[in-house]
């Protein structure tokens, strides 16, 4: 099992660009969560999914769209990328029933 | 306000010291974790507590949830446990992490 995959690892972006971030998870786990990372802030949540086809607003969703049309995948969009998006973003899964999560390996996203 | 504070921030210890890191946090929550950042960046979940006190190998994770309080303890510390140490309560409340560097 690849557990939870994130795609890309890296990216650069000018201001006003858009972008996907894909989140991919092989262990048919219900709940996936998209965090962003800032320095001296720790983990923030941005968007949550309790399961395939639905999605719910955490704490910093502004500028951020997502979708959960598979329940493996769990993809995160930035519509016009904002210097203030510069951050890590991890994504996370868990499964019913258990309150392990699973995090993937991080994308590292500037923004010019 | 943070939901959830962590203290210290950095810590630096000789190897085979014993090792506290605190957690309160101000929130109710049905379960606290405790994560392991590694220096690449990396993310474990080591823990997860809604009550009592839990032990994998030398780590142990205790809570107190009259106080919203819970400590991770590293015994016998090693170099390798060097990481940043994150609780959080559920999934949604996180600490900004504990920075934690042993010396050999």
């Amino acid at each position: 099992n690849a557990g939870v995959t994130q795609t890309p690892k890296f990216r650069v972006l000018k201001t006003g660009q858009s972008m996907t971030l894909l989140c991919a998870q092989d262990m048919n786990h219900e709940y996936m969560y998209w965090y962003r990372q800032d320095p001296g802030m720790g983990l923030r949540l941005i968007h949550y999914s309790v399961g395939e086809g639905t999605t719910a607003k955490g704490e910093v969703p502004d500028g951020y769209n997502v979708s959960r049309l598979k329940k493996q995948n769990f993809l995160l969009g930035l519509e016009s990328a904002a210097p203030s998006q510069t951050s890590v973003y991890f994504c996370a899964s868990r499964g019913t029933g258990t309150d392990t999560q699973y995090f993937g390996p991080g994308t590292r996203l500037t923004v010019l | 306000k943070n939901e959830v504070e962590q203290s210290p921030q950095n810590l630096t210890a000789q190897e085979g010291e014993f090792i506290t890191i605190n957690c309160s946090y101000s929130v109710g929550i049905s379960a606290l974790h405790w994560l392991q950042q590694h220096p690449g960046g990396g993310i474990v979940s080591l823990f997860m507590l809604s009550s009592g006190k839990k032990k994998h190998g030398r780590l142990i994770a205790t809570i107190n949830i009259q106080e919203k309080h819970s400590s991770l303890h590293i015994t016998a510390s090693h170099p390798r446990d060097s990481a940043v140490y994150i609780c959080a309560g559920n999934q949604f409340y996180f600490g900004t992490g504990t920075s934690l560097t042993v010396i050999p």
